[in-house]
């Protein structure tokens, strides 16, 4: 079986400080990976994903994460964290495609300091 | 890009009412949509699989009976809250699938906040 937990349900850093939001997966076969940004009271935004190919990734606003099998994790950041960049932040995993079944974290919710 | 909408944005009915809530590919066609329930300060949690033509797919512990799903066209599939209670007030999100070549991917709706008074 499949499932995500991300470490940290709020995370808090300053303006201009590096963001780094903890991901850690399990799942029995080669998982396809995403994260996802939601804004209040808002629907999901896809940040990025990781399918096969290069292990870094990067997505909109800044962000970018890398996969590393050898920690099962998926870890996002952003070296300088923008007002914008508050929000609440879900780490999913899938199999084979997103035609199947997503699999989210328990989400978190990031913070800026100004 | 690929655009997903829901209405209404939001609803507040009384116990016992049913409330129909739409979900609209905009501009694509999608032959899965899914929809997910989200609880205050919670994660998504998948309620089923519509697939346009046929019955929903539902997770394990949500009423099929309860949760009505239609998917009658590949641009739109309504969920229909029956009888609702209090505890189903919730933010109900919806998904559409677009299919590629390299990895399908979901887009989801702005969601649905529904108060059952």
């Amino acid at each position: 079986a499949q499932s995500v937990t991300q470490l940290g349900s709020h995370v808090s850093v300053s303006e201009g400080a590096l963001v780094l939001l903890r991901c850690n997966y399990s799942s029995s076969v080669p998982p396809y990976l995403f994260w996802y940004v939601q804004y209040p009271n808002q629907g999901l935004q896809l940040l990025l994903k990781y399918t096969t190919g290069a292990t870094l990734v990067k997505g909109i606003n800044g962000f970018e994460a890398e996969f590393k099998k050898s920690e099962t994790s998926f870890h996002l950041t952003k070296p300088s964290a923008h007002m914008s960049d508050a929000a609440e932040y879900f780490c999913a995993v899938t199999l084979y495609s997103s035609a199947s079944k997503i699999i989210f974290g328990s989400g978190t919710r990031l913070s800026i300091r100004p | 890009g690929a655009v997903v909408s829901q209405h209404p944005s939001w609803v507040i009915c009384k116990s016992g009412t049913s409330v129909k809530i739409e979900c609209r590919s905009l501009d694509f066609q999608a032959t899965t949509m899914f929809w997910y329930r989200q609880f205050p300060k919670q994660s998504l949690m998948l309620m089923a699989t519509s697939n346009e033509g046929s019955k929903a797919t539902y997770e394990q512990g949500v009423e099929k009976d309860k949760f009505l799903i239609n998917h009658a066209s590949l641009t739109l599939s309504t969920l229909t809250v029956t009888s609702a209670h209090p505890e189903d007030s919730s933010f109900y999100i919806c998904s559409a699938r677009v299919e590629k070549k390299q990895a399908d991917t979901q887009y989801f709706g702005p969601g649905t906040r529904l108060t059952v008074l």
